[in-house]
């Protein structure tokens, strides 16, 4: 089954405890990315990585780090969270689209994180 | 400019009813519009899309209208159902500067579908 597969699914820490969100999809897509939700403020573009080992910021990326060594996985990563970066967290992915169709994002079912 | 307005925040529709949910964009080079459907615990997945070209698309119940002049485009659900329940997110894909073809969203429609 295709599908972006994120864990945990529910995730409570401290202040400056470093944490890591493993996302993971099996559709051999390129383009990968992490978005969190807020109440009223939508769906926030973290980081987004448009292949392998290539990485860039989104609209919200500080306090965060990505890294993307294989087109599988892309994990987020909170060196230090703060209780700001609670938040539901989603990873996605899709195929670039080459200006032909129309392109589909596959979103993983999401990471609650609490930050104490 | 960059931002998606999505309006209204919150709908509440009888079974039955039209829902309708708008959005408006300002940067001309959006070349994709695609609407998302939020199930509480779930991700957003696709629910249907359109591009600039075209003043209409519809799939079903759902229907997004384009007005490319106007730089508005809106969702219809028709006969909706309680199980439309769900939270809506208008986007907009734009190969400007930097941005890579990424997705800006709105900040979501919350849909309550009364029985």
């Amino acid at each position: 089954e295709a599908q972006v597969t994120q864990n945990p699914r529910y995730l409570i820490t401290v202040t400056g405890k470093k944490l890591t969100v493993t996302c993971s999809q099996n559709m051999n897509h390129e383009y990968m990315s992490w978005y969190r939700q807020d109440p009223g403020l939508g769906l926030r573009q973290i980081y987004y990585s448009m292949n392998v080992e290539v990485t860039d910021k989104g609209d919200v990326p500080e306090g965060y780090k990505v890294s993307r060594k294989e087109k599988r996985n892309f994990p987020l990563i909170l060196e230090s969270p703060s209780p700001n970066q609670t938040s539901l967290y989603f990873c996605a992915s899709k195929t670039r689209d080459r200006g032909i169709g129309l392109e589909k994002l596959f979103f993983g079912s999401g990471t609650q994180l609490s930050v104490l | 400019q960059q931002q998606v307005k999505q309006s209204p925040q919150s709908l509440i529709v009888q079974k039955g009813g039209i829902s309708i949910i708008n959005c408006a964009y300002e940067n001309t080079a959006f070349d994709y519009f695609p609407w998302y459907q939020q199930f509480p615990g779930k991700g957003p997945a696709l629910l249907i899309a359109i591009r600039p070209d075209v003043s209409e698309k519809k799939e079903g119940r759902f229907t997004i209208s384009f007005n490319k002049s106007a730089k508005q485009f809106s969702l219809h659900i028709m006969d909706s159902q309680p199980g439309d329940s769900a939270t809506y997110f208008c986007a907009a894909r734009g190969y400007y500067g930097g941005s890579q073809g990424n997705l800006i969203f709105g900040k979501g429609t919350k849909l309550s579908v009364k029985p």
